[in-house]
């Protein structure tokens, strides 16, 4: 079965430190999508990134860049000069595919809070 | 705003209670997905919806039940509230149906009191 580990349940740090949250995750499936996703106070789940298991280019988008390396199945997150705004719940989940959808399986989730 | 529009946004209710949660995707999308965040057991998949029709169940207790309607709309009926039923529950919605990723709506806050 489909498994994805945040080891780290709270993380705190200072304004402008960076940061990496950490994601492992298993599964038998050759073929499956990784994310990252968000949740503010406001309770919404926001949408961060998406990779496909074939593609293990590191990503980065402003602040934030993504580490996977399959090798150690891992999907690595860190934010570069952490503001107080990124104060949230960062979520990693592993997609698994079904006959007609797939369904995401979610880590417990890291809280980070940056404080100022 | 993600186009996933879920209603209503807070609900309390009572033990015993009967309440629906509705869910409408994004246009063009035919996959509905209902998610459920508790404090204790985490985000976890409850049911998918294709087209109209259950695809797929995860872990969702007897006493909920869900549809997809004809206009791809989606309710979550949860019957026999008790306490631990309170919760986050989230929708999601997909067009591609493998290709992974999909978009989630704010979510339903239920408190059952």
């Amino acid at each position: 079965a489909q498994k994805v580990t945040q080891a780290q349940t709270e993380i705190s740090v200072v304004e402008k430190e960076d940061v990496t949250l950490d994601c492992v995750y298993e599964t038998r499936d050759t073929t499956y999508y990784l994310f990252w996703y968000k949740q503010p106070p406001s309770g919404e789940l926001v949408f961060l990134i998406r990779r496909n298991s074939f593609d293990e280019q590191n990503e980065i988008s402003g602040r934030y860049s993504w580490n996977f390396q399959k090798s150690t199945s891992s999907f690595n997150f860190t934010i570069t000069a952490s503001q107080v705004v990124d104060s949230a719940v960062y979520f990693c989940a592993l997609s698994e595919v079904m006959e007609y959808g797939n369904k995401l399986v979610f880590g417990a989730g890291t809280i980070l809070r940056v404080k100022s | 705003d993600s186009g996933v529009t879920q209603t209503p946004k807070h609900l309390i209710t009572a033990t015993g209670q009967r309440v629906t949660l509705r869910c409408s995707p994004r246009s063009g999308d035919l996959s509905v997905y209902w998610y459920q965040q508790s404090l204790d057991q985490g985000l976890q998949f409850l049911i998918h919806y294709y087209n109209g029709e259950e695809r797929a169940k995860g872990n969702i207790l007897e006493r909920f039940s869900a549809q997809q309607f004809p206009d791809l709309h989606s309710e979550l009926n949860l019957s026999s509230l008790e306490l631990g039923d309170s919760a986050l529950y989230f929708c999601a919605s997909s067009v591609a149906s493998r290709a992974g990723g999909y978009t989630f709506g704010s979510g339903t806050r239920l408190t059952v009191v």
